[in-house]
């Protein structure tokens, strides 16, 4: 069954270092998204992509952050200068049609130091 | 700002049972509905959805019901099962839902636990 993939698995960094989220969707998905879950709390939206571009972003996604899709197959976060704020589980998903069913990876763990 | 909103943090159902786990909503502007199931260290996976144009949907021991009037909905398990125990999350789209025109806003969740 095609899954969405998502590395790494853990990501520990320094405050204020850049990091960098990777994700390979489904392969004929043509949406993409970003959430995020910070331990205890609800899975947030951060950020949806389609067609080489962000189509909605909600608050939380400043300046700081920017998503990429480089090549056919990966798509990426980007987080410019972390915070501490910034740890949480990261999940990328993809969906085949537009407020349509998405389908989650096992996530990314960052945790800012 | 809760749009979507799941009350009980948990849910403790006896093996065989029926396990219902309910879902408010407060913005009018939903009008496509989702149940995700989540184990720790993993990422939700898709359960159920209802468009707003049923009010009920279902698929297997899977029932998802929606209330348009009360903006409500509910997702029935029948058998629970020992494997059902995990955190439901209840999630919504729609124009201008604050999740994006297509990203989902997720309710905090809702922690079953089937006991044998």
């Amino acid at each position: 069954e095609p899954e969405v993939t998502q590395t790494p698995s853990h990501q520990v960094t320094q405050m204020g270092q850049e990091v960098i989220l990777r994700c390979v969707p489904i392969s004929n998905h043509l949406y993409f998204y970003w959430y995020r879950q910070i331990l205890g709390q609800k899975v947030e939206f951060l950020v949806s992509f389609y067609n080489n571009e962000i189509s909605e972003k909600s608050e939380i996604f400043d300046d700081q952050f920017s998503v990429e899709r480089p090549d056919g197959s990966n798509f990426t976060l980007k987080i410019r200068s972390t915070k501490l704020e910034d740890s949480a589980m990261y999940f990328c998903a993809s969906s085949g049609r537009a407020r349509g069913e998405a389908f989650f990876g096992q996530g990314t763990r960052l945790t800012v130091v | 700002d809760q749009q979507v909103k799941q009350n009980s943090p948990s849910l403790s159902v006896q093996e065989g049972r029926i396990s219902i786990l309910n879902c408010d909503y407060t913005n009018s502007m939903f009008d496509y509905f989702l149940w995700y199931k989540k184990y720790p260290a993993e990422g939700p996976t898709f359960l159920i959805s209802i468009s707003s144009i049923k009010d009920k949907n279902e698929d297997g021991r899977f029932t998802v019901f929606l209330n348009k009037s009360a903006k409500h909905l509910s997702l029935h398990i029948v058998p629970s099962q020992p494997g059902d125990s995990a955190v439901y999350f209840c999630a919504a789209s729609g124009l201008d839902s604050g999740g994006g025109a297509d990203g989902l806003t997720f309710g905090k969740g809702t922690h079953l636990i089937i006991q044998p």
